[in-house]
């Protein structure tokens, strides 16, 4: 299949704390995009990383893409408690159409 | 303001019953979308429509039926629901479709329970 996953499942730190999420994808892409979910809510976009890029950052959020390995990370640095919510990784390929294929998540929860 | 709202947020219904939720986006964007979340969290592209034209229609029950009655608006039907159909679904909508470079952005979900 096309989707994302996500690696670990579930990640628990302390505040301040930097965390770390992996995602690999099977087919090559267009782009990859990371998103956030807090608990009951509609997805956030973070960022997109191209196919050529290799890093990207966004304030404290730093995406890295490699796609000889196909596969990207998503740090958080000096995490907040407000952090707390699920991460997707989303893929976009050239044969996908106008969809996004996104993974299963990461759920990150960060205790103060 | 909303940019992207659906309604209801919630609705418990019974198998067999048909029902809508509906979605609507003020931000004048040409392309909008329905997910379905399952409970493991899995979010699946179910349809996409550009300007009231169906773009996606991927492997979904035609059970389901979208209705877009202008651009700014994307209805979802479900005939006959079944226990399956419990989810979250949520809808989205991007400037212009081109999936190369737009951004989606996302409603709160409207949480399907079916009994």
């Amino acid at each position: 299949s096309q989707q994302g996953e996500e690696d670990p499942q579930a990640l628990s730190i302390q505040e301040g704390e930097n965390a770390t999420m992996n995602c690999s994808y099977k087919t090559s892409i267009n782009n990859l995009q990371w998103y956030r979910q807090n608990s009951g809510r509609g997805l956030v976009h973070l960022i997109l990383i191209r196919s050529n890029e290799r890093e990207k950052h966004s304030g404290r959020l730093r995406v890295t893409l490699d796609t000889s390995k196909k596969s990207s990370s998503l740090l958080i640095t000096a995490s907040r408690a407000a952090d707390t919510a699920s991460y997707f990784c989303a893929t976009v390929h050239s044969n996908s159409g106008y969809a996004l294929n996104f993974g299963k998540g990461t759920s990150l929860l960060v205790t103060p | 303001d909303t940019a992207v709202s659906q309604t209801p947020k919630y609705l418990v219904t019974q198998m067999g019953n048909d029902k809508s939720i509906k979605c609507e986006q003020n931000l004048g964007h040409d392309t909008m979308y329905w997910y379905k979340q399952d409970s493991k969290k899995f979010l699946k592209i179910m349809f996409s429509y550009n300007n009231k034209e169906l773009i996606i229609n991927e492997t979904v029950p035609n059970r389901f039926s979208p209705k877009s009655p202008d651009k700014a608006h994307l209805n979802l039907h479900i005939n006959s629901l079944e226990l399956g159909d419990s989810a979250v679904y949520f809808c989205a909508s991007s400037r212009t479709g081109q999936i190369l470079t737009d951004t989606q952005y996302f409603g709160p979900g409207t949480r399907l329970t079916v009994l």
